[in-house]
């Protein structure tokens, strides 16, 4: 139980493209949808956090125009990377979870790279 | 400020050689320290909550315990399998939201 899936694993693409990347919950309802951003060798840093048919709260230091997420339905969220550049080349992951008490599922990442 | 801290960086064991990883924190009213498992390329797979001072849990060779300032992760007669990064993190603030150490990667050589 408690799958996340999350697509696509990997974008290759030029400067300037956006990007969109799923995050579905399968088997179970996710209130809450979260975005991280991963460096080698570095810590899961959230970039933003997502309540079902709310407006996402970013972390400070995030470009909300930029990184743009909808969270439409309880197991469906999306991450737009907008006009990606190189340095917006990273590993992002997705979290989601049904209720505060219960741990966040992280589905298996998306490496973009950003030529 | 929120802190999680992570140790070692690195370890390396034998198969079948015990240890523990460590993970110290401080952070304002906790709300729930997390382990986490995370292979390369992979998001990361949960393995245990802790919510309280003095609870353990346990799961095949893997048993987290925790401590006021501290959780361990102790590897009992660990095999190749094992080998990963292994993540901690202490869920704190009104959004409950999850602060990360930057992990332990764990080696087992068989």
């Amino acid at each position: 139980g408690a799958v996340v899936s999350q697509h696509p694993s990997r974008v290759i693409c030029k400067s300037g493209t956006s990007v969109k990347i799923e995050c579905r919950s399968l088997d179970f309802q996710a209130t809450t949808m979260f975005w991280y951003r991963q460096f080698p060798k570095q810590s899961l840093m959230l970039m933003a956090t997502s309540n079902e048919g709310s407006k996402a709260t970013y972390e400070q230091g995030v470009e909300k125009d930029k990184f743009l997420i909808n969270h439409a339905s309880l197991t469906l969220s999306t991450l737009t990377v907008t006009s990606a550049h190189p340095e917006d080349s990273s590993f992002y992951i997705c979290s989601a979870r049904d209720s505060f008490a219960q741990p966040q599922h992280f589905g298996d990442g998306t490496r973009l790279s950003i030529l | 400020e929120d802190q999680v801290t992570q140790s070692p960086e690195a370890l390396r064991l034998q198969e079948g050689e015990s240890s523990s990883l460590n993970c110290s924190y401080t952070v304002s009213g906790l709300r729930g320290l997390f382990w986490y498992r995370q292979d390369p390329g992979k998001g990361p797979e949960f393995l245990f909550t802790l919510y309280s001072a003095g609870e353990e849990k346990e799961k095949e060779r893997l048993k987290a315990t925790l401590t006021k300032k501290e959780s361990f992760l102790h590897i009992t007669a660990p095999k190749p399998e094992d080998s990963a990064t292994y993540l901690c993190a202490v869920q704190a603030g009104s959004q409950g939201n999850l602060i990360f150490g930057k992990g332990t990667k764990l080696s087992v050589k068989p």
